[in-house]
């Protein structure tokens, strides 16, 4: 069946420093990728997404693109702030409105 | 924006015993109600999908005695997990789709989640 792999946190950065944060999926259709990330305390809030091959989503500084090559939509940004400390899920939807999950990753951003 | 809300944040129960889990959604109406389960290192997996007025639908595993779903409103879910044991100790989630939205699947709005200890 479909599956989502991230990587395993947590991750600890400084702040400015660049992340990313790996995420490859199965799927036998064509899936929508999300990241979705989780405040302290928040629900699930929607990051980006990509649609097919190839799209780029971006918010808030952070991307992904989604590379159907690698079967990859791996989550950068340039330089994290201690703001953007918070779990992030990485998710494809595959048919509409069915969700699979990863494991989620936790990010710890240190003035 | 659109925000879902759950209660408690967090309940510790003894074994035998039930808890309810209520999900709303505060500013829109939701037709349709997720519930997950996530334990610790481990994904979201989607327990059952409610609709309001009817039965929910339950994914492959989940028994449905046991987590009782009620979707009443559309503004209101509600998770029972009956008969309590310890490994029913996890965290669940809600989401709720926007009734008003264009049925793309980020149009689901998550809870903050509620940690469920069975002691």
């Amino acid at each position: 069946g479909d599956s989502v792999t991230q990587m395993e946190g947590p991750v600890t950065l400084s702040e400015e420093a660049f992340l990313t944060i790996n995420c490859t999926y199965t799927a036998t259709g064509y899936p929508s990728l999300f990241w979705y990330v989780q405040y302290p305390g928040e629900g699930l809030q929607l990051l980006l997404k990509a649609t097919k091959a190839d799209d780029k989503g971006s918010n808030k500084g952070f991307e992904a693109t989604y590379r159907k090559e690698t079967t990859s939509f791996h989550l950068e940004k340039g330089s994290v702030q201690v703001s953007d400390s918070a779990v992030y899920f990485c998710a494809l939807s595959d048919p509409p409105n069915k969700y699979i999950f990863g494991t989620g990753t936790r990010l710890k951003v240190l003035a | 924006g659109a925000v879902v809300s759950q209660h408690p944040s967090w309940v510790i129960c003894k074994s035998g015993t039930s808890v309810k889990i209520e999900c709303r959604s505060l500013d829109f109406q939701a037709t349709t109600m997720f519930w997950y389960r996530q334990f610790p290192k481990q994904s979201l997996m989607l327990m059952a999908t409610s609709n309001e007025g009817s039965k929910a639908t339950y994914e492959q595993g989940v028994e449905k005695d046991k987590f009782l779903i009620n979707h009443a409103s559309l503004t209101l879910s509600t998770l029972t997990v009956t008969s309590a044991h310890p490994e029913d100790s996890s965290f669940y989630i809600c989401s709720a789709r926007d009734h008003a939205g264009t049925g793309r699947p980020e149009e689901q709005y998550f809870g903050p989640g509620t940690r469920l200890t069975v002691t």
